[in-house]
């Protein structure tokens, strides 16, 4: 596997909740718990929301949540905000060479 | 506070050879990998390689075997990447990042270097 498999896009309402998938397999996801997320605004480095598949860094709000089952992991945002508004990509360790998988990345959209 | 600033833009011709500094301060350089990750305009991120930098020691993706170097100078506490052979593929946003409290997540990220390559 060359990657992860992320919606290309999801979109909520002020004040709802989504969830973001991440599809990998059983030499990734699904075996190591170096799962992570990061959000990424427009023409900005990325920041680390989520690692270890639930862990969060501290600074960043409570709202934002990750889980795993299986080969799929999952981070969810709860009470959507406007500057919620970004790109999200998951990352994962992997067994062979390529050592980190990307997903192709989300484009959340707060309506 | 956890601070990477990385060197500016840089243009290349196809086959010439790029150098990208990362200069950590905030923490102590010598505690925690650094990890170089791209992304090429539009797509997605790309990690490239990491160096310990207590003992030197890396870890490159095989894509970039035999074309990354990733090195540093722990008196400054700064690490490099240098990526050799360039081609108009290469080009990308070039970032650093520490893995502060996972090995294998980027907690703390350098503002990015774009390197284009172009004839």
């Amino acid at each position: 596997q060359s990657a992860l498999t992320q919606p290309a896009s999801v979109s909520g309402s002020p004040g709802q909740s989504i969830t973001i998938s991440c599809t990998g397999t059983s030499g990734d996801v699904g075996y190591y718990n170096y799962v992570s997320w990061y959000q990424q605004h427009p023409g900005k480095a990325p920041k680390l929301m989520i690692y270890d598949v639930s862990n969060r860094p501290s600074g960043v709000s409570d709202r934002f949540s990750g889980s795993k089952s299986g080969s799929t992991a999952s981070l969810t945002i709860s009470g959507l905000q406007a500057e919620d508004e970004a790109d999200y990509y998951c990352t994962s360790y992997t067994s062979t060479t390529t050592y980190v998988l990307f997903g192709g990345g989300t484009k959340l959209t707060v309506l | 506070q956890v601070q990477l600033v990385q060197s500016g833009a840089e243009v290349k011709e196809p086959g010439a050879s790029v150098k990208v500094s990362c200069k950590a301060s905030g923490y102590t350089f010598t505690d925690y990998f650094i990890h170089w990750v791209r992304q090429a305009p539009g797509q997605r991120l790309e990690w490239i390689g990491r160096i310990t930098p207590y003992n030197g020691g890396t870890n490159y993706a095989q894509k970039f075997q035999g074309r990354v170097t990733m090195t540093r100078d722990t008196s400054i506490s700064t690490a490099y990447m240098e990526l050799s052979r360039l081609i108009s593929d290469d080009t990308a946003v070039y970032y650093c990042a520490t893995a502060y409290t996972s090995a294998w997540s980027f907690d703390f990220w350098g503002q990015g270097t774009l390197v284009t390559v172009s004839s």
